[in-house]
């Protein structure tokens, strides 16, 4: 069963602004992932925050989150016809890993 | 998805008929995984492994049976494929279990039955 929702389900946007994809999740973690997943493709890691950090930053990515709320949310800035890919939230518990359903961005040029 | 190589990339079967899917790995990573991707289900896990001839079953492990005898290789047997078998199948690897370092998932492996 799915342990991580992914919100919105689908998303589209004009090239250059930004994005913001939100993940909650049911039970304590170890910690959370996002993933990329271009059609047709196998998904690509993109950024790892452990339970004991609040926010995380790798290029023009910006990961939140909140244990007390149980959810997290991937933010994309500047963003660009390349990013247009399904993004999935995947949390760690214990030596399992559960991946949500994900987020449909798409990036108008 | 360098390091990991999934074989076949497409392939139409029929019900009833033994199917198996191949995932071979360069990167000399301990733990090995078979998911399934369907629409509205995210992925799910059929069957992990923690090493050679170590193996253990994921959420959706029913009808599925793997196996690894080298490193490199794991592989996914459906024993006698059915409609509801039909999905995109993905291999992973990692460093650690549970996640400690990210996934690297191979192209997948796009499965039919007829």
């Amino acid at each position: 069963s799915q342990q991580g929702e992914e919100d919105p389900q689908a998303l589209s946007i004009q090239e250059g602004e930004n994005a913001t994809m939100n993940c909650s999740y049911k039970t304590s973690i170890n910690n959370l992932q996002w993933y990329r997943q271009n059609s047709g493709r196998g998904l690509v890691h993109l950024i790892l925050i452990r339970s004991n950090e609040r926010e995380k930053h790798s290029g023009r990515l910006r990961v939140t989150l909140d244990t007390s709320k149980k959810s997290s949310s991937l933010l994309i800035t500047a963003s660009r016809a390349a990013d247009t890919a399904s993004y999935f939230c995947a949390t760690a518990v214990n030596n399992d890993m559960r991946f949500g359903a994900g987020t449909r961005l798409t990036v108008k040029p | 998805d360098a390091g990991i190589t999934q074989s076949p990339r497409h392939k139409v079967t029929e019900t009833g008929t033994p199917v198996t899917l191949r995932c071979h790995q360069t990167e000399n990573h301990r733990y090995m995984y078979w998911y399934r991707q369907d629409p509205g289900h995210g992925l799910r896990l059929i069957h992990y492994s923690y090493g050679v001839k170590d193996t253990d079953k994921g959420e959706v492990s029913d009808g599925y049976s793997v196996s690894r005898s080298k490193t490199e290789d794991f592989l996914l047997t459906l024993e006698s494929a059915t409609s509801s078998q039909t999905s995109v199948y993905f291999c992973a690897i990692s460093e650690s279990i549970g996640g400690n370092y990210g996934y690297t998932f191979g192209s997948g492996t796009r499965l039919t039955v007829v």
